[in-house]
């Protein structure tokens, strides 16, 4: 069964610090989708990045950057130079293809950047 | 814009009662997805649609129900079977491993 840990329940980081939010995701499928999600306080889901499981190149985009490592089964999510309005809970999740592509998402972290 | 709309945004339950919360699509999406989030917690899935008339429980099932008799609409009814009704609950639309979530319906019981 697929499984996406997020050990990191809350992080607290201070304005313009670097920040790293850890996930681990368990899968038999070889076929398989990495996601990271942002929620605010609103409640809605911000998709941040769609990686596949054929595709282990690192990518970079402003300010977020995500580390893929298979050997791992790690997909872990870096912000660099935090800012107050990074603060939010950011979810992992998996999609398999023969779980029905349903997503299975991590429990969360909450990172609170402080001014 | 295509996307997804939820509706009501909040909605009050007196213990008892059934509701429906609605989710509705213009994407053409042939999967649709329903999570449901707690405090504190990730979402987790109560049920999907592959395809029109044809759904398949998820993994907190137990207390819901849903239709699929269009392609655009999935809603969710929740019962009095479920004790503990008051959530986040989250709608989706898939094609291609691209998922695109509704704003959410926040459900508390009075």
């Amino acid at each position: 069964a697929q499984k996406v840990t997020q050990a990191q329940t809350e992080i607290s980081v201070v304005e313009k610090e670097d920040v790293t939010l850890d996930c681990v995701y368990e899968t038999r499928d070889t076929t398989y989708y990495l996601f990271w999600y942002k929620q605010p306080p609103s409640g809605e889901l911000v998709f941040l990045i769609r990686r596949n499981s054929f595709d282990e190149q690192n990518e970079i985009s402003g300010r977020y950057s995500w580390n893929f490592q298979k050997s791992t089964s790690s997909f872990n999510f870096t912000i660099t130079a935090s800012q107050v309005v990074d603060s939010a809970v950011y979810f992992c999740a998996l999609s398999e293809a023969r779980s029905a592509r349903q997503l299975t998402f991590g429990s969360g972290t909450q990172l609170t950047v402080l001014p | 814009d295509g996307g997804i709309t939820q509706s009501p945004k909040y909605l009050f339950r007196k213990e008892g009662q059934n509701v429906t919360l609605s989710c509705e699509q213009n994407l053409n999406h042939d999967a649709m997805y329903w999570y449901r989030q707690d405090p504190g917690q990730g979402l987790r899935l109560i049920y999907y649609s592959q395809i029109v008339n044809d759904f398949q429980k998820g993994d907190i099932a137990e207390g819901y129900s849903v239709s699929r008799e269009k392609k655009e609409s999935f809603p969710l009814t929740v019962t009095s079977a479920q004790k503990n009704p008051t959530a986040f609950y989250l709608c989706a639309s898939q094609v291609n491993y691209g998922y695109t979530f509704g704003s959410g319906t926040r459900l508390t019981v009075v």
